[in-house]
């Protein structure tokens, strides 16, 4: 069964640090999605993507985050200069159509900022 | 405030037990209402309600949605070891990006 693939699956930075996580995405889904889960708390809505742009973004996602499709499969975030509270899991997701509404999540990179 | 809101926090059964998670939700905007198990890692989609009354069924899993008293119940039978896991409860809006619960954490013993 197609599968959203993570990688790193555990990053290790220190603060003011950049990081990119990556995500493959499942190939003939068109939206794209990052989430955050800091320990203990709610998944959290980061940024949507589709078409090559960004379709939505939360509070969350502010002048550090980044996204970018460099290639035809891969899918990134990146965190200009970390701050120990940015220390989560990040999940990736991805979804055929937005209307369809179900999102495939990864496995999910574990952020540590120390 | 929260817009999803589940309950109970965490839950402790033995195998064989059936248990209901619960899930209620805020109107505004309303489109779906989603399920997601979330083991170790990745939460993992089981079912999404549009209708109300119109239970989904998976296996041992089953859901219904109630729109008029804005809630939802998660539905394990005869439950066993492997359904130990966070259960997500989410609801989508206007921009479909899903707004979710705290999660039921369910611990079942053998």
């Amino acid at each position: 069964e197609p599968e959203v693939t993570q990688t790193p699956s555990h990053q290790v930075t220190q603060m003011g640090q950049e990081v990119i996580l990556r995500c493959v995405p499942i190939s003939n889904h068109l939206y794209f999605y990052w989430y955050r889960q800091i320990l203990g708390q709610k998944v959290e809505f980061l940024v949507s993507f589709y078409n090559n742009e960004i379709s939505e973004k939360s509070e969350i996602f502010d002048d550090q985050f980044s996204v970018e499709r460099p290639d035809g499969s891969n899918f990134t975030l990146k965190i200009r200069s970390t701050k120990l509270e940015d220390s989560a899991m990040y999940f990736c997701a991805s979804s055929v159509l937005r209307e369809k509404n179900i999102q495939y999540f990864g496995a999910g990179t574990r952020l540590s900022v120390l | 405030e929260d817009k999803v809101v589940q309950s109970p926090l965490s839950l402790v059964v033995h195998e064989g037990d059936t248990v209901t998670l619960n899930c209620s939700y805020e109107v505004t905007n309303f489109r779906s209402l989603l399920w997601y198990k979330q083991e170790k890692k990745a939460p993992t989609f089981l079912f999404m309600l549009t209708s109300s009354g119109i239970e989904k069924k998976s296996g041992r899993l089953s859901s219904i949605l109630d729109k008029k008293e804005l809630f939802s119940i998660l539905n394990i039978t005869a439950t066993q070891t492997g359904d130990s896991a966070v259960y997500l409860c989410a609801r989508s809006g206007g921009s479909y990006i899903p707004t979710f619960g705290r999660g039921t954490s369910l611990i079942v013993h053998p």
